[in-house]
């Protein structure tokens, strides 16, 4: 079972350059999310999908985008990298039964903005 | 809207009880708990709904008191393997939104 699996793992930029982080899960969950982890900060929810071409912003929404074309896929795009962006990138998956149900994180993309 | 965790860090040796909070200004949906172990991504532990308390893994229980927006998490009898970083997360009554508290280590030694 490969549950979310992220790609890339690592990746370096230098500023102003862009990326795509591409996050895939095959447990047919309605909901995905974008959280970024930084020292001290816990994880932080950048945007998040309920659904099939629907997107919504989080707590840290500014200087990323994403898509949800497809229902397995949850793209996060950075247009404009820049150093302060430098974090490690989770993405997670779950499905709502009343409430939210626990969610199933990827293995994270570490990224590095010089 | 971040909930927030104490203590921020704690350590315990094998067999010792330790206790974490999770409160929120917000009014409560559910509460989830994950735990982290260094360099991986956080697993579930358990969740709690309104009105509800449950035990779902090893000797880790928690309650959820939603009049005061509080959660805590109990590890009993810890053991080496409970080390990492807890991390409660919230629901609120309106909206999908999912928020994190900002983690607690916790670090268990022999």
């Amino acid at each position: 079972n490969a549950g979310v699996t992220q790609t890339p793992k690592f990746r370096v930029l230098k500023t102003g350059q862009s990326m795509t982080l591409l996050c895939a899960q095959d447990m047919n969950h309605e909901y995905m999310y974008w959280y970024r982890q930084d020292p001290g900060m816990g994880l932080r929810l950048i945007h998040y999908s309920v659904g099939e071409g629907t997107t919504a912003k989080g707590e840290v929404p500014d200087g990323y985008n994403v898509s949800r074309l497809k229902k397995q896929n949850f793209l996060l795009g950075l247009e404009s990298a820049a150093p302060s962006q430098t974090s490690v990138y989770f993405c997670a998956s779950s499905y709502r039964q009343g409430v939210i149900q626990p969610q199933h994180f990827g293995d994270g993309t570490r990224l590095s903005i010089l | 809207q971040q909930p927030v965790q104490s203590p921020q860090a704690v350590i315990l040796r094998e067999g010792e009880d330790a206790v974490i909070n999770c409160s929120s200004s917000k009014a409560l949906y559910s509460v989830h708990w994950y735990r982290q172990k260094h360099g991986e991504a956080p697993v579930f532990l358990m969740i709690l709904l309104k009105g509800g308390e449950q035990k779902g893994h090893e000797k880790i229980s928690a309650s959820f008191n939603e009049k005061k927006q509080q959660s805590s998490l109990y590890l009993t009898a810890s053991q080496l393997s409970y080390s990492g970083t807890y991390f409660c997360g919230t629901e609120g009554n309106t909206g999908n939104q999912f928020y994190f508290g900002t983690g607690t280590s916790l670090t268990v030694i022999p």
